[in-house]
């Protein structure tokens, strides 16, 4: 199918671990990239292809995949990595852009 | 540093068509290997994909909006346009201009956002 399967919400303790979610069909193609959204503002590229980070973004952002799911792991969760996450790929041979539908990020 | 800069009328009325500039700086928008995308985001929603344009004007749409969108660039100015025709109240968003760059045929991802604007359509 050509969607973006994601958890809507997930809570972690500070200073946790945490992995979200990315399934799709798509996947097993094309390599997911992860954004952060935080209220009020642009999204944000924290993690794109197999595990590459932007300059800036922490190291405690890590991404993976295997088979139709990709995964953004937060290590050592920080009270300001509360936020949307939103996953994108291309999606079959016509390249559409899809995009999940957000996991809220929520910091106990 | 490259810097996106979304621009237009924020308030549509039915029926008409809702046009959006996106100015570039900090780089070149005729450079290979990067698309220039549009975004959406109904309030309190998820991301919507609307399209994307290359440097040379190749378009690719989504599907759900292909019949109503239309992009353009204008490379002497540095700038993307958007037309979405015979707006309603469904397409009140925020609106995002991005670059989504491509490293490879299966690597794909939008490093650099416009703050977006948002454009109203009254129901």
């Amino acid at each position: 199918s050509s969607e973006l399967t994601q958890d809507p919400a997930v809570s972690v303790a500070l200073g946790q671990t945490v992995k979200i979610t990315c399934q799709g069909d798509s996947l097993r193609r094309y390599y997911a990239s992860w954004y952060q959204q935080k209220p009020g503002q642009a999204p944000v590229l924290v993690v794109y292809g197999e595990n590459n980070r932007p300059s800036g973004i922490p190291d405690r952002f890590s991404g993976s995949s295997s088979g139709n799911t990709a995964s953004l792991t937060f290590t050592g969760t920080q009270a300001e990595d509360e936020a949307d996450y939103y996953c994108s790929s291309r999606a079959g041979a016509d390249h559409h852009v899809l995009f999940g539908g957000g996991t809220k990020l929520t910091v106990l | 540093q490259v810097q996106l800069q979304e621009s237009g009328p924020g308030l549509v009325k039915p029926s008409q068509t809702l046009s959006l500039t996106c100015t570039v700086s900090g780089g070149s928008i005729s450079s290979e290997g990067y698309y220039w995308s549009w975004i959406r985001q109904h309030p309190g929603k998820g991301l919507e994909w609307i399209g994307y344009i290359s440097y040379s004007g190749n378009t690719n749409y989504n599907p759900s909006l292909e019949s109503r969108v239309t992009m353009s660039i204008d490379t002497s100015k540095n700038q993307v346009s958007l037309k979405l025709s015979s707006v309603t109240a469904a397409d009140t968003a925020v609106y995002y201009c991005a670059r989504d760059r491509y490293d490879s045929g299966w690597m794909y991802y939008f490093d650099y956002w416009g703050q977006g604007t948002l454009v109203t359509v009254p129901s």
